[in-house]
This record gives C-alpha cells, structure tokens and sequence, in this order.
C-alpha cells in the first residue's frame, strides 16, 4: 500500500525559498501509475491546488503561482519535491502531498501535512 | 476565492439527509466528469469519498453519493451520523491552465 509523507523545514523567513519533499513508500514513484501533486492549505481556509508533475517528468502548475513555483522528481530516493521562491507571509499554510491514479482526476492518497510558517 | 463555489456551512439531524452543492461554470464541472469531494476532519487530511461524479472508493459508506447536474454538482449524505461531522471539499479537473480546481469547503454540523 502506497504512503506519503512529508518532510522540510516548519518554519521559512520572507523572501526565501520554502522546500518540502514528500517520500513515497510503498510503491515506485516511477512506476507512472500515478500523478503526484503539491496542496495547501492556509489556516481556516480552502485546499489550494499548487501543481503536479508526472513520472515523465512533466510538470502542471497552478498559474497564480507558477513563476516562483518549481517541482520535481528524485527517483533514486523514491520522492518528488517543491520548491516555492520568494515566498511571504501569505505562503503560510498547511502543505499537502498527495496522489491520483493514472487515468482519472482526483486525489486518492494523501500525506499527513506539514505546517509551514513563513515569518522572520 | 475560490474558482468552485461551495455553501460556507450546513447542518443537519441524526439521520436526515443533506445535500452540498459545488458550482462551477462549463470548464470545469459543466465540461467533464472529473468531479471529486473529499471529507476532513479537525487537524487531519482530508480523505477522498467521490470521485469521477458519482464513484466511492473502496471502503467508503454507501451514506455518501454524488451528482451532477449542468455546471453544478452535488454531495448527499444520508442517514447523517454525527462522525460525518467536518468539513467537505468538492475539486474538479479544469481545461483552464491550472488543471485542478477547488471549493472553499463546506463545515458540516450534526446538530
């Protein structure tokens, strides 16, 4: 069974770069059997969807955020990353990593989460 | 704000029924069957209950059913429990850039 979790640092200063990676066990990140994708989360708020790329390495990025947004697979290590430049203090949220099956839309695994803050 | 258009809140009794919509436009909900809801509850993540409109994956309660109709599309709960207390987000597939599209969520209360 296929699990997520994510790892980086909780707490990022204003202008930096935010880096979360998300290891995936159970299962082969290359395997293209799945999409793999980034979602946060603000507190009391809705799930933004951030981007997703693909076991071929293509990648799809919500626009409002694609010019500092960058993610990407390491498949020796079984995991794919975020990497969110520049970020403020409106980048604080919970950040999600989370899958869907090839073939269909939606996401059907999830991590736990990891909070973010992004403050000096 | 958010591009899927969700009620802030709803709330029902033990064993009644309830229904959230989610309303988006053609390029979105009205365009394909790629319709999602998801169910979270207080400091946890949220777990997938629908997907493509009307599908619950393996192990969800038959409770929970979806719907769509035009550029809306619609959660049912029945036979409300107060464990389905929480909040619920509705996503969709969009052939707009961003690929996926969210709702700004929906608190469910079991009075």
């Amino acid at each position: 069974q296929v699990q997520l979790q994510e790892s980086g640092p909780g707490l990022v200063k204003p202008s930096q770069t935010l880096s979360l990676m998300c290891i995936v066990s159970g299962g082969s990140i290359s395997s293209d059997r799945h999409y793999w994708s980034w979602i946060r989360q603000p507190a009391g708020k809705g799930l933004e969807w951030i981007g997703r790329i693909y076991a071929s390495g293509i990648t799809n990025y919500n626009p409002l955020l694609e010019s500092r947004l960058s993610i990407s697979l390491d498949t020796p290590k079984n995991l794919f990353s975020l990497r969110l430049n520049s970020v403020t203090a409106t980048d604080t949220a919970v950040y999600y990593c989370a899958s869907t099956p090839k073939g269909r839309e939606g996401f059907d695994l999830w991590g736990h989460g990891t909070v973010v803050t992004v403050s000096s | 704000q958010s591009a899927l258009t969700q009620p802030a809140s709803v709330s029902g009794s033990p064993g009644q029924s309830i229904t959230i919509s989610c309303t988006g436009t053609s390029s979105d909900i009205g365009g394909y069957n790629y319709v999602s809801w998801y169910q979270q509850c207080p400091g946890k993540a949220p777990k997938l209950i629908i997907f493509d409109v009307t599908n619950r994956p393996p192990g969800v309660s038959n409770r929970f059913s979806g719907s769509k109709s035009g550029n809306t599309a619609s959660l049912t709960i029945s036979d409300l429990q107060t464990e389905d207390e929480g909040d619920y987000h509705c996503s969709s597939y969009t052939t707009t850039i961003s690929r996926v599209v969210f709702g700004g969520g929906t608190k469910l209360t079991v009075l």
